[in-house]
C-alpha cells in the first residue's frame, strides 16, 4: 500500500523568507511523486514531479523540491516566499510496482505568508 | 487550451435524492479520474477509466457510486440515494495515455452539498 504524510497542517512564514513544506511517503516499489496547490475554491494545479533522475526537481512559480531516498521525503521548497504563495499544498505519491494509476496525497498543509 | 471542465460548479440536493455530476477531460487525455474531497478526509480515489478498458472502481465507497464515459471523453458521476455524509468537492482529472508518469490535471470540481 501507498501512502503520504505531512506532518505539518498549516506552515507560517514572512514574506521574502525561505519557505519548506514536509512530506513523507511509503511505497512498496518506486515512487512517482508530485505536489499540487490548491486556491480557494479552486481545483488542484500542479506544481512539479519526481519521475527518475536527478534528486532536485524544478517546478513552476519557483517552486523546488528534493527527493530523498533514505528519508523516504520530498519537502517543497522555494528560496523567497510570496504573499500568493499562501494556500493550501498536497504531495501525493503513486507506486510504479503497484499496477495502479491513482494518487495517494497526503491530508494538506495550509501555507500562510505574511506580509 | 482548455483545462479540465467541470459542472456543475456547486449542487445542494436533498437526502435521498439523487445526482450527476460531470467532467470534460482535456481534449486528447484518455485516462480519466474522479477524486472526493472532503474535510477529516483528504482526498480519496474513487475511480479511474483508461480508454476502452474496464474502469478501476476500487474506491467507490458503496455501490450508491456508479460512472461511466461515453465515447472516451465525458464522464459522468451519479451518486443515488444520497446522504449526508456524500457532501464534499467531488474532483476530475485527466492525463495523456502514455506512461504511468504522465501528470493528472485537475478540474476546478463540483461542491456537492446534501441536506
Amino acid at each position: 500500500a501507498q501512502s503520504v504524510a505531512q506532518p505539518e497542517d498549516q506552515v507560517n512564514v514572512a514574506e521574502g523568507n525561505p519557505l519548506t513544506v514536509k512530506c513523507t511517503y511509503s511505497v512498496s516499489g518506486n515512487p512517482y511523486l508530485f505536489w499540487y496547490v490548491q486556491y480557494p475554491n479552486r481545483g488542484l494545479q500542479f506544481l512539479l514531479k519526481y519521475i527518475t533522475g536527478d534528486n532536485l526537481v524544478k517546478g513552476s512559480y519557483g517552486f523546488e523540491a528534493e527527493f530523498n531516498k533514505s528519508q523516504t521525503s520530498f519537502h517543497l521548497k522555494k528560496p523567497s516566499a510570496l504573499v500568493s504563495d499562501s494556500a493550501l499544498y498536497f504531495c501525493a505519491v503513486r507506486d510504479i510496482g503497484a499496477g495502479s494509476y491513482q494518487l495517494t496525497f497526503g491530508k494538506g498543509t495550509k501555507l500562510s505568508v505574511i506580509p | 487550451g482548455a483545462g479540465v471542465s467541470q459542472s456543475p460548479s456547486n449542487k445542494v440536493t436533498e437526502k435521498g435524492k439523487d445526482v450527476e455530476l460531470r467532467c470534460d477531460p482535456i481534449s486528447g487525455h484518455t485516462a480519466l479520474y474522479w477524486y472526493r474531497q472532503s474535510l477529516g478526509q483528504g482526498l480519496e480515489f474513487l475511480i479511474y477509466f483508461q480508454g476502452n478498458s474496464a474502469p478501476d472502481k476500487s474506491g467507490l465507497p458503496s455501490d450508491r457510486f456508479s460512472a461511466e464515459r461515453t465515447g472516451g471523453s465525458v464522464s459522468t458521476l451519479t451518486i443515488q440515494r444520497t446522504q449526508q455524509e456524500d457532501s464534499a468537492v467531488y474532483l476530475c482529472a485527466s492525463s495523456l495515455p502514455l506512461a504511468e508518469t504522465d501528470t493528472q490535471y485537475f478540474g476546478p470540481g463540483t461542491r456537492l452539498t446534501v441536506l
